[in-house]
């Protein structure tokens, strides 16, 4: 079942920049998307959602990007701290789904000084 | 700020032997799930739980598992004949509402079975 992938399973950033992580999704019914952070032998804890009906929703330092004809969503984080540096889990849920998120598979961002 | 907790934070058991991992989930929210995530691979939902009954579960809740509201904060998982494949990080989350609506994790029990 890959229908959340994230396909950079690791990603390096200078303290600073940018950092993008990148999620696709193959089905298209899903109509919520969200970004989760988790630290080793933590849960995974909320950053920033998004629903179809959008494009783009910023939250401070983070901003999701929704391409819906793409079926490709993007978390960008401006500036990276060194705090940042954690796996990043893109999840999506559709309505009528009871909430059940489907993750992908997570990418260890690792920002460096 | 109010958590989802989770106990124990680490159970080691016996293959065959039954296990029940505790959560409490945020006061106010009234959706509850369990996930795991076996390790390396991904995180995966086994069921969701609403006015006391499951709404949804996937393939890997099969009979061997059962969830249950015990009273008005706990929210159980208990496996009854545990199989080696069966270790796991197992996260509990909780949620407001049921659609469009982020979902709380614990910090999760890691189960070993041996």
């Amino acid at each position: 079942d890959q229908q959340v992938k994230q396909n950079s399973p690791s990603l390096s950033v200078q303290e600073g920049r940018i950092s993008i992580l990148n999620c696709d999704y193959t089905n298209s019914m899903f109509d919520y998307f969200l970004w989760y952070k988790k630290y080793p032998a933590e849960g995974p804890t909320f950053l920033i959602s998004i629903s179809s009906i959008k494009d783009k929703n910023e939250d401070g330092r983070f901003t999701v990007f929704l391409n819906k004809s793409a079926k490709h969503l993007s978390l960008h984080i401006v500036p990276s701290q060194p705090g940042d540096s954690a796996v990043y889990f893109c999840a999506a849920s559709l309505t009528g789904g009871g909430n059940k998120l489907t993750f992908g598979t997570g990418t260890q961002l690792k920002v460096e000084l | 700020e109010p958590e989802v907790t989770q106990t124990p934070s680490h159970q080691v058991t016996q293959m065959g032997q039954e296990v029940i991992l505790r959560c409490v989930p945020i006061s106010n929210h009234l959706y509850f799930y369990w996930y795991r995530q076996i390790l390396g691979q991904k995180v995966e939902f086994l069921v969701s739980f609403y006015n006391n009954e499951i709404s949804e579960k996937s393939e890997i809740f099969d009979d061997q598992f059962s969830v249950e509201r015990p009273d008005g904060s706990n929210f159980t998982l208990k496996i009854r004949s545990t199989k080696l494949e069966d270790s796991a990080m197992y996260f509990c989350a909780s949620s407001e509402g049921q659609m469009n609506t982020e979902a709380f994790f614990g910090q999760g029990t890691r189960l070993t079975v041996v």
